[in-house]
């Protein structure tokens, strides 16, 4: 049964930290590994998306991370901001399906 | 334009009530979703259109009918709801690769819906 599991589930830090959010899967055939942000009662954002072949990946102030051996990813969050706060959703993709996890919740504190 | 838009933003409605969600894009994205999403959850795949066409429907109620008038448009058509029914619908877009697979999903804004 293809699964994503994410951790931790909420985490709180203060304001100009850093943070690592973990994304563990066990999908086949695997395709590609996505990173959404959600603010709360919006639709998801994506951030980062990556293939097998891809180890990392940035966009902006979030660099998401890949080890397909491990099946194992992060989404590491420099310097973070209030608006920051949010859900983060790992999504994983098979040849025709998405599995999603159930997020991480972060929020930033001031 | 890369964006899904999504209309009404709010929706109240009573349990005999018959109501439509509209999803759109103009991104030229052949696959288009509808999700439903309960608070602090992740959203559950509802209904998938390829070409216009049904091409998955994870056991949704028939309550809940979806429709797909071009390759711009998704509707949801909603009719005899029950409480339960209430939550965050999103609609998402994505192209669809030549040799199979998902590509990056655009997702909109949502449908707030409430049943009373």
């Amino acid at each position: 049964k293809n699964q994503v599991e994410q951790s931790p589930q909420s985490l709180i830090i203060l304001e100009g930290k850093n943070c690592t959010l973990q994304c563990n899967y066990t999908v086949s055939p695997f395709s590609n590994l996505r990173w959404y942000k959600q603010d709360t009662g919006r639709g998801p954002v994506s951030l980062t998306i990556m293939t097998f072949s891809e180890n990392t990946k940035s966009n902006g102030r979030y660099t998401a991370t890949l080890d397909a051996d491990t099946k194992q990813s992060s989404l590491h969050i420099t310097a973070s901001q209030l608006s920051d706060s949010a859900s983060y959703i790992c999504v994983v993709a098979g040849y025709s399906t998405l599995t999603f996890g159930k997020g991480t919740m972060l929020l930033v504190s001031p | 334009d890369t964006e899904v838009t999504q209309t009404p933003k709010h929706l109240v409605m009573g349990m005999t009530n018959k109501k439509s969600l509209k999803c759109e894009q103009h991104m030229g994205h052949r696959a288009m979703y509808w999700y439903k999403q309960k608070a602090k959850k992740p959203p559950e795949l509802m209904f998938v259109y390829s070409y216009e066409k049904l091409s998955i429907n994870e056991s949704v109620p028939s309550r809940f009918s979806p429709e797909c008038p071009n390759s711009s448009l998704l509707n949801l058509h909603l009719h005899a709801l029950q409480p339960e029914d209430s939550a965050l619908y999103l609609c998402a877009s994505s192209q669809l690769k030549g040799t199979g697979g998902i590509d990056e999903q655009f997702f909109g804004p949502g449908t707030r819906l409430t049943v009373l």
